[in-house]
């Protein structure tokens, strides 16, 4: 079974552009959760989504906003770029219909670079 | 808002058992708690969950107080190859909380 997917690997934007990233989950998964991961804040939540709803969503600006197909792939953006969203932004996939209870799968995540 | 922290590091030898503690002291309910392994430049890996008591699978144990408001992961024998970083993971209400991570390093 192929594991969870993001695109791009590596990503390098300018200061006030945005930037949309993609994950592909596991076959058969309908929860798809985003993080941030930096040196200073550590892994921190970003949203969840589950049968194209997005049912939780962590401490973080507007900017930062996702949807999820109907195929259970999901986008993440980033609008309106500052220099402390230069991190790695990491996806994950599980079979849960609850927030937690299920093991999450995640990918290799994609390091966004903002200059 | 719930509030994990581990301790930032340790290290242990080949062999040894490692136990490595996460204080949530406002895990939600009907949550679980959750541990994961990471790797440089890679994703979290799952290794063990709980509710309450104890929970044990092929690669490590996880006790859980009747209170809830701490978890010790326990990994049996370690290796030079368990070293990484380790995050509990637990949920509040409508988020998810991962601790601040523990770098373990097992020396030979």
């Amino acid at each position: 079974k192929a594991g969870v997917t993001q695109t791009p690997r590596y990503l390098i934007k300018t200061r006030g552009q945005q930037v949309t990233l993609s994950c592909s989950p596991i076959s058969g998964h309908r929860s798809v959760s985003w993080y941030q991961q930096t040196p200073g804040q550590g892994l921190q939540f970003l949203f969840e989504y589950f049968s194209e709803t997005q049912r939780n969503k962590g401490n973080f600006p507007g900017r930062f906003s996702g949807r999820q197909f109907s195929n259970s792939r999901s986008e993440m953006n980033v609008s309106t770029l500052e220099l402390g969203d230069s991190a790695l932004y990491l996806c994950a996939s599980s079979l849960g219909q609850e927030l937690t209870g299920y093991e999450q799968y995640f990918g290799p995540g994609t390091r966004l670079t903002v200059t | 808002l719930a509030k994990t922290t581990q301790p930032i590091s340790m290290d242990s030898y080949e062999g040894q058992e490692v136990n490595i503690t996460c204080s949530h002291n406002n895990i939600a309910t009907n949550d679980y708690i959750t541990w994961y392994q990471q790797f440089p430049s890679q994703g979290p890996r799952f290794i063990i969950q709980g509710y309450k008591t104890k929970v044990t699978n092929e690669v490590a144990s996880l006790f859980i107080p009747a209170d809830r408001k701490s978890s010790t992961l326990s990994l049996p024998r370690v290796s030079l190859s368990d070293t990484a970083v380790y995050y509990c993971l637990v949920g509040d209400t409508d988020k998810l909380i991962f601790g601040t991570g523990t770098r373990l390093q097992v020396f030979p």
